[in-house]
């Protein structure tokens, strides 16, 4: 089974609105880290926003905010106020303690951002 | 100064060649990765190598091995190469826990010939 599952392949939102991306996870640890990176089209890989599996509130980092819902194993991350820059592949990410402190990934998300 | 460094940044070859890629943490982490991102952007496990115990993805063809001199540095070595393995490589690293990110480095775009 996929440890991490985004269902998005592409989304399109206008500059300045929100927009949410999907993920939802698997796990039976009890203890485990959500994490987003950000992959411009230059490439490198841009650690976001964490989420840990025993924080109550919700994770937030300036324009980037984490929709933890623990019972439904979804970590969605909400962007507001949309800008050009913001466009790019977002990657879904977990990791748990008790299998090699590997992160799994899911397949990614293509935002646009449209002016 | 640059925290996951890899070297180098593109890198084409034959088909049969064997090639290495080097990747250096100075964050002092004791954890550090391999992961491959084919065409469609997946970012595929390949090793991790942690105070010197080495957990390899089953799928990883055995042509492919990590090499630890230490543990500030992690370098893959690929013999045989194949069309197939044209891909971005990425290192990275992170402290150990499930509450710490990995740092990437920039990618090495691998292109076999």
């Amino acid at each position: 089974a996929q440890k991490i599952t985004q269902t998005q392949p592409g989304m399109f939102v206008q500059e300045k609105e929100a927009v949410t991306l999907d993920c939802t996870y698997d796990t039976s640890d009890p203890s485990y880290g959500l994490f987003w990176y950000k992959q411009p089209s230059s490439g490198e890989m841009i650690f976001l926003i964490y989420q840990g599996s025993y924080d109550q509130q919700n994770a937030t980092e300036g324009r980037y905010s984490l929709n933890f819902q623990k019972a439904r194993k979804s970590a969605n991350l909400v962007i507001s106020a949309s800008q050009l820059g913001d466009s790019a592949m977002y990657f879904c990410a977990m990791r748990e303690p008790n299998t090699g402190n590997q992160f799994y990934f899911g397949t990614g998300t293509s935002l646009t951002v449209i002016p | 100064d640059t925290a996951v460094s890899q070297t180098p940044k593109y890198l084409v070859t034959q088909m049969g060649n064997d090639k290495s890629i080097k990747c250096e943490q100075n964050l002092g982490h004791d954890t550090m990765y391999w992961y491959k991102q084919d065409s469609k952007k997946f970012l595929k496990i390949m090793f991790s190598y942690n105070n010197k115990e080495l957990i390899i993805n089953e799928t990883v063809p055995n042509r492919f091995s990590p090499k630890s001199p230490d543990k500030a540095h992690l370098n893959l070595h690929i013999n045989s190469l194949e069309l197939g393995d044209s891909a971005v490589y990425f290192c990275a690293s992170s402290q150990n826990g499930a509450n710490t990110e990995a740092f990437f480095g920039q990618g090495t775009r691998l292109t076999v010939v």
